[in-house]
């Protein structure tokens, strides 16, 4: 029963490394999404898919690219790490069916950029 | 993007007493959606709400869809100390994609 499986748990990176942050779901949901979480605020949403092969942005997208080759897998790629991305990062998935299905969410991957 | 107000942003109440928070939007929403997230987790769904003036529990959490589709309330009843973490709720507007989160509501409970 693995849901929304995210790695790693933690990174830490340099100024201008390149990481890509894994998100996994075996539910076989159709939408997927990448949210990052900064102290005092909610979740802000930067990319999402709505099946594979299909992506589209979310409210801050800039400096995160994303991919949907399978409908399993959503991975989010920071080409240039900055510290302004230094936050925590869910990924979250939910059924395509009605689109106001609720989304479960992953438990998160805690990234620092130095 | 649109702005969610949530509020309190923290409580410290007594165990057994009654919580109540609530959030309210800058536009209307389709869905309003209730999350509780405990440290080093995600955050995991309490309650969804469909329609406006919706009125739905779950155990001793009660929520309601506001009427003018702005607002939202979460009502926690004879609070314990699992109840600790931090909540937030969840907006959807037309575009069913994209939901908007408060900035969330710690609760503390002492014993």
């Amino acid at each position: 029963n693995a849901g929304v499986t995210q790695t790693p748990k933690f990174q830490v990176l340099k100024t201008g490394q390149s990481m890509t942050l894994q998100c996994a779901q075996d539910m076989n949901h159709e939408y997927m999404s990448w949210y990052r979480q900064d102290p005092g605020m909610g979740l802000r949403l930067i990319h999402y898919s709505v099946g594979a092969g299909i992506t589209d942005q979310g409210e801050v997208p800039n400096g995160y690219n994303v991919s949907r080759s399978t409908t399993e897998d959503f991975p989010l790629r920071l080409l240039s790490a900055a510290p302004s991305q230094t936050s925590v990062y869910f990924c979250a998935s939910r059924s395509g069916q009605g689109g106001n299905q609720p989304q479960h969410f992953g438990d998160g991957t805690r990234l620092s950029i130095l | 993007g649109q702005q969610l107000n949530q509020s309190p942003q923290s409580m410290f109440i007594q165990e057994g007493e009654d919580v109540s928070m609530n959030c309210t939007s800058s536009s209307i929403f389709n869905t309003w959606l209730w999350y509780k997230q405990d440290p080093g987790e995600g955050p995991v769904l309490l309650i969804a709400l469909y329609k406006a003036g919706e009125l739905t529990s779950n155990g001793r959490l009660t929520a309601q869809f506001g009427i003018t589709r702005k607002d939202s309330f979460l009502n926690i009843s004879a609070s314990i100390p699992s109840d600790v973490g931090i909540y937030f709720c969840a907006g959807q507007g037309d575009n069913f994609n994209k939901f908007y989160f408060g900035s969330g509501t710690k609760l503390n409970v002492k014993p």
